[in-house]
Formats: C-alpha cells, sequence, structure tokens
C-alpha cells in the first residue's frame, strides 16, 4: 500500500458528461501529480500541485481542470467526456517539490467513456 | 527534447536470465532517473533512481548503467524471476516539477 487513496476505483460515464477524480496524498506529502495512461501508452503527466498552488503543466485539455484543497486532497475534474479520454488516470504524491525523490502512486482511477 | 525514448516495447526471458531494458534522452537539464515497476491493476512503484554523478547504481538484483555522454540509461534484471513480469517504465525529471516517462516495457518471465 503506497499510502496514496484514489477514488473511485472505476468510473463509467457517457460521452459529454462530467467527472471528479479525487486524490488523497501520502500523509505530510505536499506535492500531489496527476498522470493519464491509456491503453498501451506511458504515463502522461497532466498536471502537478504544491501545497495548493500550480507548480506545473503537461498535456492537460483545457476539458480537465484540478485543484488541491488546504487539506491537501486533490480533485482532478474532466468535463465534455470523449471516447478517446477512457484511460487510467493516477495520482502520485511526494514529500518536495517535485519528484527528484520518491514520488509514490495511487491504484489509479479507471475512467471508461461509453 | 522532453522525450524519453525506451526499448524494447516487450520482453520475453527465461527465469535466471538477465532482462536489460534501455533508456535515452535528449535534455540535458534532466537531473533524476527513476525507474518505476508497474503490476496489473496497480499504479506504478519506484524500484531504483540514479542521479547524472553517478555511471552506475546496483540494488539488489536490479542494476542502472549511466551513460551521460550518451544520454541514455539502462535496467538491468539479473537472474529474472517468475515475480518480476511486470511493466517498467524509465524516466526522466529535471528539477522535479516534471518528469517524464517512457512508454513502457512489459517484461515477461519464463518458468
Amino acid at each position: 500500500d503506497s499510502g496514496v487513496t484514489q477514488t473511485p476505483k472505476h468510473l463509467i460515464t457517457a460521452t459529454g458528461q462530467r467527472v471528479t477524480l479525487r486524490c488523497s496524498p501520502r500523509s505530510g506529502d505536499l506535492s500531489v501529480y496527476w498522470y493519464q495512461q491509456s491503453l498501451d501508452q506511458g504515463l502522461q503527466f497532466l498536471i502537478h500541485y504544491y501545497n495548493g498552488e500550480e507548480r506545473a503543466k503537461g498535456n492537460i485539455l483545457e476539458r480537465f481542470s484540478a485543484q488541491q484543497f488546504p487539506d491537501l486532497h486533490s480533485e482532478l475534474n474532466l468535463s465534455s467526456l470523449e471516447l478517446g479520454d477512457s484511460a487510467l488516470y493516477f495520482c502520485a504524491s511526494s514529500a518536495t517539490t517535485g519528484m527528484n525523490t520518491e514520488a509514490f502512486f495511487g491504484q489509479g482511477t479507471r475512467l471508461t467513456v461509453v | 527534447q522532453q522525450q524519453v525514448k525506451q526499448s524494447p516495447q516487450s520482453l520475453i526471458v527465461q527465469k535466471g536470465g538477465i532482462s536489460i531494458i534501455n533508456c535515452a534522452y535528449e535534455n540535458t537539464a534532466f537531473d533524476y532517473f527513476p525507474w518505476y515497476q508497474q503490476f496489473p491493476g496497480k499504479g506504478p512503484a519506484l524500484l531504483i533512481a540514479i542521479r547524472p554523478d553517478v555511471s552506475e547504481k546496483k540494488e539488489g538484483r536490479f542494476t542502472i548503467s549511466f551513460n551521460k555522454s550518451a544520454k541514455q540509461f539502462s535496467l538491468h534484471i539479473m537472474d529474472s524471476q517468475p515475480g518480476d513480469s511486470a511493466t517498467y517504465f524509465c524516466a526522466a525529471s529535471n528539477g522535479g516539477f516534471k518528469t517524464i516517462f517512457g512508454a513502457g516495457t512489459r517484461l515477461f518471465v519464463k518458468a
């Protein structure tokens, strides 16, 4: 168990809908990262938050947004969903501002858009 | 410049053999090179990592070899076991704000 909790584990929704994925980082970790893993694809960095502030953006679509709350949990909001958004979404956390120390991944949320 | 190229895409190794996965990068600003192991249904987990000031790091059966001038690094798994069957990702980080992952290598170790 990495200590990073993601909910829900599975999500099935229709095209055009909006969903929210939740991540609770390890106790004490201030950084939260979101990654997308499509079938047979590597991990695509989406966004990084540190102590409530956005620090870096990757290949995140405008339809996607995220935030980190004062209690350090984070939410990834995906709207106007398309079939191609079906993927595993991972959250990771680390103690520092970056992933140049060990980062711990949650078990992911599998999103299926039908 | 932000890519990390990983090969092979898949690898089959006999039990007891050596598994070798290679990665190459372009951005010389990268300063941290971790390898992650991912089992089906699980999130990736850090396996071993290296910084560019050393050429090799060994932890048990896992060794990273790093060639700074060639901008390449590789993972060697000695005495490969069926339990090592997983997907392996190399990655590169530049000051930590953004970590770029390779596409992954699916390793299958035959018993």
